[in-house]
């Protein structure tokens, strides 16, 4: 009954490979997140999509991109990865408007080799 | 940038001291909120302050706000080993665009 699931918890590859995590909520939200966190814990927003529209999207290289096929699942799907790519990935999602608080998921660590 | 920014990086406290961490931000906000993250953990909500709001408290937390100064502080009361985390305050000034800092790591020493 976890609110945010992501999926892979782990990942580990090749530079050049191609990969993609999945994110699902059930807590009915419509709006849904990823942020990127680096080594030094800095949290970065990548997208939102609002009910499967996309409303932000951060200055993320074209190899990122994500996937909403209904207002519950957002995918991450990255080309060609690169060594900078090395991060964790956290899912997370709110309510469309007004004084909303993030529900996170429990992030996928990628390392690229 | 619209990211928050917290201070200090890090913070190292004994059991039972009070633990003071701030967040400065650039643009004007509709709320602020702070979050907590465990080690190879998600981040969890903690409390949200609005705009309009100067001060708000939830259990051992008490949270500031000063909109002319853009800052904002969190405190926790008589701290506990099981407070140590991380504390990211992130700013919402639209309703559904958050932006987050590099937080506040705290150890609390038993």
């Amino acid at each position: 009954d976890t609110a945010v699931s992501q999926t892979p918890k782990y990942l580990v590859t090749q530079m050049g490979n191609d990969k993609s995590i999945k994110c699902e909520q059930n807590l009915g939200h419509d709006t849904m997140y990823w942020y990127k966190q680096d080594s030094k814990k800095f949290l970065k927003i990548m997208f939102s999509y609002n009910n499967k529209e996309l409303i932000i999207n951060e200055t993320v290289p074209n190899r990122f991109s994500p996937k909403s096929p209904d207002k519950a699942h957002l995918n991450l799907h990255i080309n060609s990865l690169e060594l900078g790519d090395s991060a964790v990935y956290f899912c997370a999602s709110s309510l469309p408007s007004g004084a909303n608080v993030l529900t996170f998921g429990a992030g996928s660590r990628l390392t690229v080799l | 940038s619209q990211q928050g920014e917290e201070d200090p990086q890090a913070l190292s406290i004994q059991e039972g001291e009070n633990a003071t961490m701030n967040c400065s931000y650039k643009t004007s906000i509709n709320n602020l909120q702070w979050y907590r993250q465990n080690s190879g953990r998600g981040l969890v909500h903690l409390i949200l302050i609005r705009s309009n709001e100067r001060e708000k408290h939830s259990g051992r937390l008490r949270v500031t706000l000063d909109t002319s100064k853009k800052s904002s502080s969190l405190l926790i009361t008589a701290s506990r080993a099981a407070d140590t985390a991380s504390y990211f305050c992130a700013t919402d000034s639209t309703g559904n665009q958050f932006y987050f800092g590099t937080g506040t790591s705290l150890t609390v020493i038993p």
